[in-house]
């Protein structure tokens, strides 16, 4: 079963705008990590953030994580088109990983 | 170079077929993984594993077999293809547990006739 499921399914903005996409999960985690998929393709690590953290940044990313709503989200600021990907959150249990069905970001230029 | 490869990167196959993919990887990592992906459902783990002989059911085995033939080979098999596999498939490693970062192959589109 999946544990993190993203919000929205799909997302269209202009180029420049920010981008904000939502995961939510069940139970207790050790750490969240957000990954991108261009289409057809593997998947690509962005942030880990554990459970002890309440916000982490990279570049133009960045990921907040609230263990008392069992939330996190990801922002990506000042988007391009070549943002435009799938988004997924997986969430890391003790040994187990599971991943969200994603979010579809398109970015138009 | 990448870090884990595929082959092959697309296989069309018939109903009731053995089919093999196959999954090397240069980042030394013990631990490797195979994944479908079908529209919609996100990721879903087939197989796992932490060393060359340690070897465990994730959430869809039915209908696939692995073999770990060294630490940087791990080959996904399906015994007798059916349609319903029509997925994404995908190789992945980390370098020590399964909730930690993990490291995508670039996936094996499958169709099953």
């Amino acid at each position: 079963s999946q544990q993190g499921e993203e919000d929205p399914q799909a997302l269209s903005i202009q180029e420049g705008e920010n981008a904000t996409m939502n995961c939510s999960y069940k139970t207790s985690i050790n750490n969240l990590q957000w990954y991108r998929q261009n289409s057809g393709r593997g998947l690509v690590h962005l942030i880990l953030i554990r459970s002890n953290e309440r916000e982490k940044h990279s570049g133009r990313l960045r990921v907040t994580l609230d263990t008392s709503k069992k939330s996190s989200s990801l922002l990506i600021t000042a988007s391009r088109a070549a943002d435009t990907a799938s988004y997924f959150c997986a969430t890391g249990v003790n040994n187990d990983m599971r991943f969200g069905a994603g979010t579809r970001l398109t970015v138009k230029p | 170079d990448a870090d884990v490869t595929q082959t092959p990167r697309n296989r069309i196959t018939k109903t009731g077929k053995r089919i093999m993919l196959e999954c090397s990887q240069t980042k030394g990592h013990d631990r490797m993984y195979w994944y479908r992906q079908d529209p919609g459902l996100g990721l879903r783990l087939i197989y796992y594993s932490f060393d060359v002989k340690d070897i465990n059911k994730g959430e869809i085995s039915d209908g696939y077999s692995v073999s770990r033939q060294a630490q940087a080979k791990f080959s996904l098999s399906l015994e007798s293809a059916i349609p319903n596999q029509t997925a994404l498939y995908f190789c992945a490693t980390s370098g020590t547990g399964r909730a930690d970062t993990q490291y995508f192959g670039p996936g094996t589109r499958l169709t099953v006739l």
